[in-house]
């Protein structure tokens, strides 16, 4: 089982949709989440972290489900320019061995 | 936010011959950094974590006599691809540590596109 793993997608939705994304994790000891952003052939930016009490950031939502090691990411009102790959990153270990585990991505086409 | 450079952003080389990147951070010193690898369609894979003034750490599978790391200062770290082969056409990326308020936060350069020919 992969450490991280998403829905590749494609997910095709119209502008000013909701879509959601899920991503599992394995390992149960994991201490941050987060969502990144990638644009294809640039640099992953930070979207969002993800907090045990779900946080939301304007049209963002995250929501963290450690029972089921699970994190998902709600986008609401979808623009155009939210196309992208979401990657869910995971960080297994605290102390200095502060590692990201990176997923797939899932990536996402707003159409007009 | 903080600002991490690459350089260069894109490069083509012959097969058999060796490329530097480098890596700064612009604003904020960072003791670590990181070195990722990206190919079309995968998932960044790291490569190496880099602590300012002590040899890397390579991840299991990155052979540490091909891709040489050098982390001389707190605001530049190198990656050298020794003896590049085709197979070695990647999306390499960086990313600085820097300390902020007890929390760690990573920042990304724009990331090194090589081809090899």
């Amino acid at each position: 089982r992969k450490e991280v793993e998403q829905d590749p997608g494609p997910f095709n939705v119209p502008e000013g949709a909701t879509v959601a994304f899920n991503c599992t994790y394995s390992n149960s000891a994991s201490q941050s989440f987060f969502w990144y952003r990638q644009d294809c052939r640039k640099e992953p930016k930070l979207l969002m972290s993800v907090y045990s009490s779900g946080n939301e950031d304007g049209r963002f939502t995250a929501q963290l489900n450690r029972a089921s090691q699970y994190i998902s990411l709600l986008i609401r009102d979808s623009k155009l320019s939210d196309s992208a790959t979401y990657l869910c990153v995971v960080r297994p270990y605290a102390g200095n061995n502060r590692k990201l585990i990176w997923g797939l991505g899932t990536s996402l086409a707003v159409n007009p | 936010g903080a600002v991490v450079s690459q350089h260069p952003s894109w490069v083509i080389c012959k097969s058999g011959t060796s490329v530097k990147i480098e890596c700064r951070s612009l604003d904020f010193q960072a003791t670590t950094m990181f070195w990722y690898r990206q190919f079309p369609k995968q998932s960044l894979m790291l490569m190496a974590t880099s602590n300012e003034g002590s040899k890397a750490t390579y991840e299991q599978g990155v052979e540490k006599d091909k891709f040489l790391i050098n982390h001389a200062s707190l605001t530049l770290s190198t990656l050298t691809v020794t003896s590049a082969h085709p197979e070695d056409s990647s999306f390499y990326i960086c990313s600085a540590r820097a300390v902020a308020g007890g929390t760690y936060e990573q920042y990304f350069g724009p990331g090194t596109r090589l081809t090899v020919t």
